[in-house]
């Protein structure tokens, strides 16, 4: 099993490009997440899918769109990205959405920067 | 709501040294609380978890944590530290189902290992 993958892995663009984070798990899982990470911040938690066919914003959604194309895939989407979003970008799932003691699993990651 | 404060952004020890990573959390029902590691440029790895089955919870790499509910407190040790422990070491505590099953992060403490 490859667990959870997010790519690209690095990415640099522009002030209002857009570009689309992608991110698959092969766990059957049923929750999907995506954080960011700032220093000093922790991660914060910008969107989940509880379970496919669903999505909710979380902490810090303002800029992002996100799609659970299946129950696989989830996709995080910056319409125009601004240099604030400047970032390292986790994907996570976790079996049971309802089930807070289930584990979450992370992907390696998606160092963004933008000028 | 809940919450986790970790105390000391960085923590320095010798090899061989007591490690004592600090945690303290807030929540208004009975939490899920969690210890995640995070080597340079990778994803969060799961060191252990409290789901209420024991206080005491051992985790992988000779890492333990101690659930003191009237400290309010959750801090991880490991008898003597090896420098493959030099790592970010994230608290988090969810709740139940629902969003309160989403993780709140701390915001991590640095652990260095001096040889």
């Amino acid at each position: 099993n490859a667990g959870v993958t997010q790519t690209p892995k690095f990415q640099v663009l522009k002030t209002g490009q857009s570009m689309t984070l992608q991110c698959a798990q092969d766990m059957n899982h049923n929750s999907m997440y995506w954080y960011r990470q700032d220093p000093g911040m922790g991660l914060r938690l910008i969107y989940y899918s509880a379970s496919e066919g669903t999505t909710d914003k979380g902490e810090v959604p303002n800029g992002y769109n996100v799609s659970r194309l299946n129950k696989r895939e989830f996709s995080l989407r910056l319409e125009s990205a601004a240099p604030s979003q400047t970032s390292v970008y986790f994907c996570a799932s976790r079996e049971r959405g309802g089930v807070a003691a289930d584990t979450q699993y992370f992907g390696p990651g998606t160092r963004l920067t933008v000028l | 709501a809940q919450s986790v404060t970790q105390l000391g952004s960085h923590v320095s020890v010798s090899e061989g040294a007591l490690v004592l990573l600090r945690c303290n959390y807030s929540s208004s029902v009975p939490p899920y609380l969690f210890w995640y590691v995070q080597y340079p440029n990778q994803g969060l790895q799961l060191l252990l978890k409290y789901t209420s089955a024991a206080t005491l919870v051992k985790g992988i790499n000779g890492f333990e944590a101690e659930f003191k509910k009237s400290e309010t407190s959750f801090h991880l040790t490991k008898p003597s530290a090896h420098m493959s422990d030099a790592a970010e070491y994230f608290c988090a505590v969810s709740g139940y189902g629902g969003s309160q099953g989403n993780l709140i992060f701390g915001k991590g403490t640095k652990l260095s290992v001096k040889p």
